[in-house]
């Protein structure tokens, strides 16, 4: 079965500091790898998603992830943090096949202090 | 990219009722939806998976007579929440593939809050 470990639960950044978000995932075959953040009272906005076209990345409000088949990890990356980054993120995973479920980990908390 | 309503935003209701909520595709076919619940600061959970003319598939754990889903149209799919108790208060989302796209990507509705009182 597909999972996904978020680690750590919290992470706390300053401003202008890099933001490093990690994910690790499992999987028999390289699955579809998916970011979603959510702010408070509000549903999932997709921050960006790899479906095996380029292993690096980009998405919205200058985010990115690096999907690394050797190490199982899609880690996502900001390199300056802003207060409005300040939100929980998911990272969740799913099969190469349509009408699939998403199953997600358990989010990190994102903290940006000025 | 596609779009995926849910109807209402949030409840309220007493004990023992029953509640639907409505998840809509509003420019797609959706053949399969999901159902998720998130509880206050954690994950989203997968309950079910809705099937359109067919019976919903639910996960190990999820009372099927409890959380009834009927997916009746390819832009429809409904679940209703059936004697309410506190403990069912919680975030309740939606979701559905376009099956055009290739990308396998799910969209997500923006959610129903649910308070059993």
């Amino acid at each position: 079965a597909q999972s996904v470990t978020q680690l750590g639960s919290h992470v706390s950044v300053s401003e202008g500091a890099l933001v490093l978000l990690r994910c690790n995932y499992s999987s028999s075959v390289p699955p579809y790898l998916f970011w979603y953040v959510q702010y408070p009272n509000q549903g999932l906005q997709l921050l960006l998603k790899y479906t095996s076209a380029a292993t690096l990345v980009k998405g919205i409000n200058g985010f990115e992830a690096e999907f690394k088949k050797s190490e199982t990890s899609f880690h996502l990356t900001k390199p300056s943090a802003h207060m409005s980054d300040a939100a929980e993120y998911f990272c969740a995973v799913s099969e190469r096949e349509a009408g699939t479920a998403l199953i997600f980990g358990k989010g990190t908390t994102l903290s940006v202090s000025s | 990219g596609a779009v995926v309503s849910q109807h209402p935003s949030w409840v309220i209701c007493k004990s023992g009722t029953s509640v639907k909520i409505e998840c809509r595709s509003l420019d797609f076919q959706a053949t399969t939806m999901f159902w998720y619940r998130q509880f206050p600061k954690q994950s989203l959970m997968l309950m079910a998976t809705s099937n359109e003319g067919s019976k919903a598939t639910y996960e190990q754990g999820v009372e099927k007579d409890k959380f009834l889903i009927n997916h009746a149209s390819l832009t429809l799919s409904t679940l209703t929440v059936t004697s309410a108790h506190p403990e069912d208060s919680s975030f309740y989302i939606c979701s559905a593939g376009d099956p055009s796209e290739s990308s396998y990507e799910q969209y997500f509705g923006p959610g129903t809050r649910l308070t059993v009182t």
